[in-house]
C-alpha cells in the first residue's frame, strides 16, 4: 500500500521558519514527481511546489524565494523548508505524488493526511 | 495561466439525486483534467483523471466527461457518503470547489 505521512507542522511566528517532512512507503520518491499542496482554513486547494524525479524543482509565485523543496533518497522522504513565513502561509500542507502521463495531463494521488502550519504572533 | 471555474459553488441535493458539477477552463486543455472529493478534515481523494478515467476503487456512480474547455463530473445517484466538496484540477491549478450538501 502506498502511504505518505507528513510531519513538522506547528505554530510559528511571522518571519520564522519551519521544515515539513513527507515520509513515503510503497513508492520511491526519487522515481516520482512529488508535490506539496496547501489549503488555508476554509479555503480551496493551492499547489505550492514540486520536485521532479530528475531533481528539478518548481514553486508557486506566492512562495518562490521563501520555500525550498528537497528530498533524501536514503530516507525516502520529501521536505519543504519554509522561511520568512507570513500569516497567509497558514494552512494544512499536504504532500502528494504528482502523476503525469503523456497526453493525459497530471493528477495527484495519493495524498498524505496533511500537517497544519499556523503563522501567528 | 489557465483558470478553472467550477459551477455551482454550492448545491443542495437529496440521496438518490443525479448531480452534475461543471468545470470550465479559460483555454483549451484537451482532456487534461482530474476531479477530487474532499470530506471535512480529510485529504482530497482522486476520483477521475484524464477527464473520464475512473480511479481504481471509485464507485461507478461517478463519471467524468468533456474536453477542451468544458468538463463535467456526474454522480448518477447521490449516496450519503458523497456529501463533500469536489475540486477539478489541471496541471498546477485547482477549481474553487463545489460543496454538495444534503437538502
Amino acid at each position: 500500500e502506498v502511504q505518505l505521512v507528513e510531519s513538522g507542522g506547528g505554530l510559528v511566528q511571522p518571519g520564522g521558519s519551519l521544515r515539513l517532512s513527507c515520509a513515503a512507503s510503497g513508492l520511491t520518491v526519487s522515481s516520482n514527481y512529488m508535490s506539496w499542496v496547501r489549503q488555508a482554513p476554509g479555503k480551496g486547494l493551492e499547489w505550492v511546489s514540486v520536485i521532479y524525479s530528475g531533481g528539478s524543482a518548481y514553486y508557486a509565485d506566492s512562495v518562490k524565494g521563501r520555500f525550498t523543496i528537497s528530498r533524501d533518497n536514503s530516507k525516502n522522504t520529501v521536505y519543504l523548508q519554509m522561511n520568512s513565513l507570513r500569516a497567509e502561509d497558514t494552512a494544512v500542507y499536504y504532500c502528494a505524488r504528482d502523476q503525469a502521463s503523456a497526453g493525459t495531463g497530471n493528477w495527484f494521488d495519493p495524498w498524505g493526511q496533511g500537517t497544519l502550519v499556523t503563522v501567528s504572533s | 495561466d489557465i483558470q478553472l471555474t467550477q459551477s455551482p459553488s454550492f448545491l443542495s441535493a437529496s440521496v438518490g439525486d443525479r448531480v452534475t458539477i461543471t468545470c470550465r477552463a479559460s483555454q483549451g486543455i484537451s482532456s487534461d483534467l482530474a476531479w477530487y472529493q474532499q470530506k471535512p478534515g480529510k485529504a482530497p481523494k482522486l476520483l477521475i483523471y484524464a477527464a473520464s478515467t475512473l480511479q481504481s476503487g471509485v464507485p461507478s456512480r461517478f463519471s467524468g466527461s468533456g474536453s477542451g474547455t468544458e468538463f463535467t463530473l456526474t454522480i448518477s445517484s447521490l449516496q450519503p457518503e458523497d456529501f463533500a466538496t469536489y475540486y477539478c484540477q489541471q496541471f498546477r491549478e485547482f477549481g474553487q470547489g463545489t460543496k454538495v450538501e444534503i437538502k
